[in-house]
């Protein structure tokens, strides 16, 4: 069964610094999201991505964050100037068409020092 | 506003036997939802879906209840055994929304005991 792969799987980065989230979605799906879980607390919403731009994005999705499909594979979430408080799981999903499923990757743990 | 919660944080459970997980969720608007399983270290997998036009789906030795009058949706495993401990998630496609985001629950903790 085809899935979303994302890497790396855990990313260790000193604060201040820039970060790049990987995924590869699933090859025939149109709609892209990230979503980000802090430890111990519910999954949340960040970005949709559809047609190459932003679809919808949280209040969480500030100037910090962009993504970015840079091929026909890729699609990428960066971080600019990590806070500690951007310690989280991130988790990439993609859709194949509406009211079905979102299929998630296992996520990349982000730990900012 | 959106919101989407679950009653128990965790549940503990016999192996053999019947769980039954609870979702309530606030937007009367909503008109689809899924249930997912979260094991550690690893990202939601997809259980089951319902729509709004349903009271009830049936899957592998699951079951998803949608009670539209109170808002509120249940996962049910038949049989409950060791590999079904996980953090199960309710989720709602944001009903105002048409980008399909989704929106989550806490989570329940499920622990089945051999």
């Amino acid at each position: 069964e085809p899935e979303v792969t994302q890497t790396p799987s855990h990313q260790v980065t000193q604060m201040g610094q820039e970060v790049i989230l990987r995924c590869v979605p699933i090859s025939n799906h149109l709609y892209f999201y990230w979503y980000r879980q802090i430890l111990g607390q519910k999954v949340e919403f960040l970005v949709s991505f559809y047609n190459n731009e932003i679809s919808e994005k949280s209040e969480i999705f500030d100037d910090q964050f962009s993504v970015e499909r840079p091929d026909g594979s890729n699609f990428t979430l960066k971080i600019r100037s990590t806070k500690l408080e951007d310690s989280a799981m991130y988790f990439c999903a993609s859709l194949g068409q509406a009211n079905q499923p979102q299929h998630f990757g296992d996520g990349t743990r982000l730990s900012i020092l | 506003g959106e919101s989407v919660g679950l009653h128990l944080p965790t549940l503990s459970v016999q192996e053999g036997d019947n769980s039954i997980i609870n979702c309530a969720y606030s937007n009367s608007a909503s008109d689809y939802f899924i249930w997912y399983k979260q094991e550690s270290g690893k990202g939601p997998q997809f259980i089951i879906d319902i729509r709004s036009n349903m009271d009830k789906r049936q899957g592998q030795r699951v079951t998803v209840l949608l009670n539209k009058t109170v808002k509120h949706l249940s996962l049910q495993i038949a049989a409950t055994q060791p590999g079904d401990s996980a953090v199960y998630f309710c989720a709602e496609k944001a009903p105002y929304s048409n980008t399909g985001k989704l929106i989550f629950g806490q989570g329940t903790t499920l622990q089945v005991k051999p």
